[in-house]
């Protein structure tokens, strides 16, 4: 299996314009998180999918940022208009299961950077 | 609501040494702990786990550690380190209520001098 496949992995991109994160979870994953990791916060939960419905989006910071799973092959993480302050490295990861008990698997990331 | 303390967010350690990266969790109800490690530009990747049985957790790359449900801890370590061990390790606690979510401490960099 290839694991969960993040693109891009840099993004550069000018403030105010719109900035789309894709994810491909590992097959057969029912889970779906999208965090963001900075110095300053450490790793933030941003949302959680399970079975492509939106579960918990309480670490979303503001309307800016919108998360799809329009299926259970992907899932994009959309951020309009992007600011200087969401530069970030942001990850995808998937899971088995509901199972309270199972760890997440990881992408690569994406390293954004809003100029 | 669950919470959990890494309480080193550096420790340097000379290569072959041992070492001990600490972790503290708060929770109402019980909990499954795991350890990540990531390694520079890269996601995080799993350790080790405990989910329940022995309270000593072996994890890959030589790695352990042990769940003390009386202290809340669930201490890293391993017994002689290597370069390649340099990294950030997170600990994360996930629990019944939590519906899937863990929650990730602060991490603690790990860095193994020569």
């Amino acid at each position: 299996d290839a694991g969960v496949i993040q693109s891009p992995r840099h993004e550069v991109t000018e403030m105010g314009q719109e900035v789309t994160l894709r994810c491909k979870p590992i097959s057969g994953h029912n889970s779906l998180f999208w965090y963001r990791q900075t110095m300053m916060r450490g790793l933030e939960l941003l949302i959680y999918f399970n079975n492509n419905v939106p579960i918990d989006d309480s670490g979303m910071p503001e309307d800016r940022f919108s998360a799809k799973m329009p299926n259970a092959s992907f899932s994009t993480l959309k951020i309009q208009p992007s600011e200087p302050r969401d530069s970030a490295v942001y990850f995808c990861a998937s899971s088995p299961s509901t199972g309270i008990y199972t760890e997440a698997f990881f992408g690569q990331g994406t390293r954004l950077t809003v100029v | 609501a669950q919470s959990v303390t890494q309480l080193d967010s550096q420790v340097p350690v000379f290569e072959e040494a041992p070492v001990e990266l600490r972790c503290n969790y708060s929770s109402s109800v019980s909990v499954y702990l795991f350890w990540y490690v990531q390694y520079p530009n890269q996601g995080l990747q799993l350790l080790l786990k405990y989910l329940s049985g022995s309270t000593l957790v072996k994890g890959i790359n030589g790695f352990e550690a042990e769940f003390n449900k009386s202290q809340t801890s669930f201490h890293l370590r391993k017994p002689s380190v290597h370069i390649s061990d340099t990294a950030e390790y997170f600990c994360a606690v996930s629990s019944n209520t939590n519906a899937g979510k863990s929650t990730f401490g602060d991490g603690t960099t790990l860095t193994v001098k020569p």
